[in-house]
């Protein structure tokens, strides 16, 4: 089963408009967190933000933020008033921890294009 | 900025041929990681290490063997590469003292094999 599935292959969004990217997880570690990076066409990776597992409330920075919900396994990435420098590759992620180890697991991506 | 770099960034090479990948970090951060990224797959993870001579296999470790016999440099190596090893390869360090433990990539290194 795949531990982070990002459902939208690609999106298309009218600029100044707001937008959700899905994520789903799947995970037995009761301590992880989920990441969202971004990635321009230029190809560098950008961390974006980060919600824990035992926090309560959902992350926001700036234009972004985390729709968390536990029960459901999901972790939405939303971004307000969309610009055109939003377009990019978006990659949902999940820390899990193993005996004091840890990685990084990605899903598959989503491309945003805005559209002027 | 993380001080992560890799080494060739831009490499084309022949089927058979040993390949060997450099990451060099220069923040003393525990944790490195190989990446490859190819479409539709997204990044999926190749070694990674937890210390020197501390490493472990990821998903898609068949064909790369790693070292990491200093803190600061972790090196990728494909014994002998196969076209389907061309990909664009990254190199992350996680965060040390960081509670969220996000990763810091180099800015990758673009692999074809002939």
């Amino acid at each position: 089963a795949q531990k982070i599935t990002q459902t939208q292959p690609g999106m298309f969004v009218q600029e100044k408009e707001a937008v959700t990217l899905d994520c789903t997880y799947d995970t037995s570690d009761p301590s992880y967190g989920l990441f969202w990076y971004k990635q321009p066409s230029s190809g560098e990776m950008i961390f974006l933000i980060y919600q824990g597992s035992y926090d309560q409330q959902n992350a926001t920075e700036g234009r972004y933020s985390l729709n968390f919900q536990k029960a459901r396994k999901s972790a939405n990435l939303v971004i307000s008033a969309s610009q055109l420098g939003d377009s990019a590759m978006y990659f949902c992620a999940m820390r899990e921890r193993f005996f004091g180890n840890e990685k990084l697991t990605f899903g598959t991506g989503t491309r945003l294009t805005i559209i002027p | 900025d993380a001080g992560i770099t890799q080494s060739p960034r831009h490499k084309v090479t022949e089927t058979g041929t040993p390949v060997t990948l450099r990451c060099h970090q220069t923040e003393n951060h525990r944790y490195m990681y190989w990446y490859r990224q190819d479409p539709g797959h997204g990044l999926r993870l190749i070694h990674y290490s937890y210390g020197v001579k501390d490493t472990d296999k990821g998903e898609v470790s068949d064909g790369y063997s790693v070292s990491r016999s200093k803190t600061e440099d972790f090196l990728l190596t494909l014994e002998s590469a196969t076209s389907s090893q061309t990909s664009v390869y990254f190199c992350a360090i996680s965060g040390q003292g960081r509670d969220t433990g996000e990763l810091f990539f180099g800015e990758g290194s673009r692999l074809t094999v002939l």
